[in-house]
Formats: C-alpha cells, sequence, structure tokens
C-alpha cells in the first residue's frame, strides 16, 4: 500500500504571498490531519479532516484554512504569509472511525520557507 | 501545565544498554498513547501504540501505561546507534481526533 504522499515537498515563498499544500491520504482512510512543526514549538495541530468535514481545529489564526475532497485528498491553505509561518507541515492519514483510538501515519511533509 | 510532557534531553546512552523514555499527560480521560520515532529531517514514524495498564512489547520495544498516575514510557532494549533519533509521545484527548505531542526526547546512543 502506498503512503501519505504531500506536494510539493520544498516551497519558498515570500511574505503576503498565499501557498497551497497538497495531501493524498493512504488508500482506505477517510481522516486527514496538518501539524505545523517548528524548533520552537514542535508539533502543532491545525486541522483535521473525515468525509470532506473539520471535526477539530487547532489555535491558529484564520489565515490557516483547509479542505477535504471526495476520493479524502486533503489540501491546506495559509494567506498572507509572515515570517513565522516557516515551518514543516506535515500530513497524517487514519482510518478515521476509531476514535481516539485512531493511529495516523505521517506524510514525508512539505518545508515551507518564507523570506 | 503542559497537555504532553516529556524531557526534551538529550538521554546519551551507551550502545547494547536499555534507554528509558518518559511522557506525562494531563486528560484523564484520553485512551490512547502513541510513540513516533523522528530522525532529523524527517517525518514522524510509527513505533507502537498502547491503550492498556501495562506493558506491551514489540521486538525491542516495550511501551508501558500507568492511567492511575498519567504516564507512558518507552523502554527500548539493546541500544542501537541508529535508535539515535527524537522520540515524540502523543495523545488524543477524550473526544476528540486529534494529537496532542510532547515536545519529544533526543535520544543519543554512543558506539
Amino acid at each position: 500500500k502506498a503512503g501519505v504522499t504531500q506536494t510539493p515537498r520544498y516551497l519558498i515563498k515570500t511574505r503576503g504571498q498565499q501557498v497551497t499544500l497538497s495531501c493524498s491520504p493512504i488508500s482506505g482512510h477517510r481522516s486527514v490531519s496538518w501539524y505545523q512543526q517548528t524548533p520552537g514549538q514542535g508539533l502543532q495541530f491545525l486541522f483535521e479532516y473525515f468525509s470532506e468535514t473539520q471535526r477539530n481545529k487547532g489555535n491558529f489564526p484564520g489565515r490557516f484554512s483547509g479542505r477535504q475532497f471526495s476520493n479524502s485528498r486533503s489540501e491546506m491553505n495559509v494567506s498572507t504569509l509572515e515570517l513565522g509561518d516557516s515551518a514543516l507541515y506535515l500530513c497524517a492519514s487514519s482510518l478515521g472511525d476509531g476514535g481516539g483510538t485512531d493511529t495516523q501515519y505521517f506524510g514525508p511533509g512539505t518545508r515551507l520557507t518564507v523570506l | 501545565q503542559k497537555e504532553v510532557e516529556q524531557n526534551s534531553g538529550p538521554l546519551s546512552v551507551p550502545e547494547g544498554a536499555i534507554a528509558s523514555l518518559n511522557c506525562t499527560y494531563s486528560d484523564r480521560g484520553s485512551q490512547s498513547f502513541f510513540w513516533y520515532r523522528q530522525y532529523s529531517g524527517k517525518s514522524p514514524e510509527l513505533i507502537m501504540f498502547i491503550y492498556s495498564n501495562g506493558d506491551k512489547e514489540d521486538g525491542r520495544f516495550t511501551a508501558q501505561l500507568n492511567k492511575a498516575s498519567q504516564y507512558v514510557s518507552l523502554l527500548i532494549r539493546d541500544s542501537q546507534p541508529s535508535d539515535s533519533a527524537t522520540y515524540l509521545c502523543a495523545v488524543p484527548p477524550s473526544g476528540t481526533y486529534k494529537y496532542i505531542f510532547g515536545t519529544g526526547t533526543r535520544l543519543k546512543v554512543l558506539a
């Protein structure tokens, strides 16, 4: 089975621009979660989608948004980029029906650099 | 109090020794607990999960859970230099579909 894929793997943007990141989950997985990882804050939860619905949202400003398509693929968007948005953005997929017992599998991540 | 706490390390152990990594959590309602390993520049990979009090073994890895003390640990037996990485503890708060991660413990296995 193919793993979680994320595109692009690396991205360089300038302040004020917007960016869209994509995630394709493991086949059969219906839940996609997004995390931001920085050296200072560690892994921080952004949001989780299941069957095209956002079920959980982390404490990030409204500039961070996401969506999920009917084939479970997900995108996240960051508008009006700030220097502090430079991070590794990780997508994780899971079956989505196990509640807190669901196991999440991570993709390789997208490294975003904001200049 | 942080929701999930880990000692950041680094924890240095000699090759062949047992490495003990600890994690405490604040939500008494949490039901499942996950350990991930993350090599520098890579994404987290799942090592194991545990739901019930007690020990769970998988090869050289043993997870230990004590819900009364809100404590979960990971033991790595016969540590190898290739085990050198950051180990992340993840705990989904009750009633949610998200993981809360600890800051991770950096492990160094010295050859």
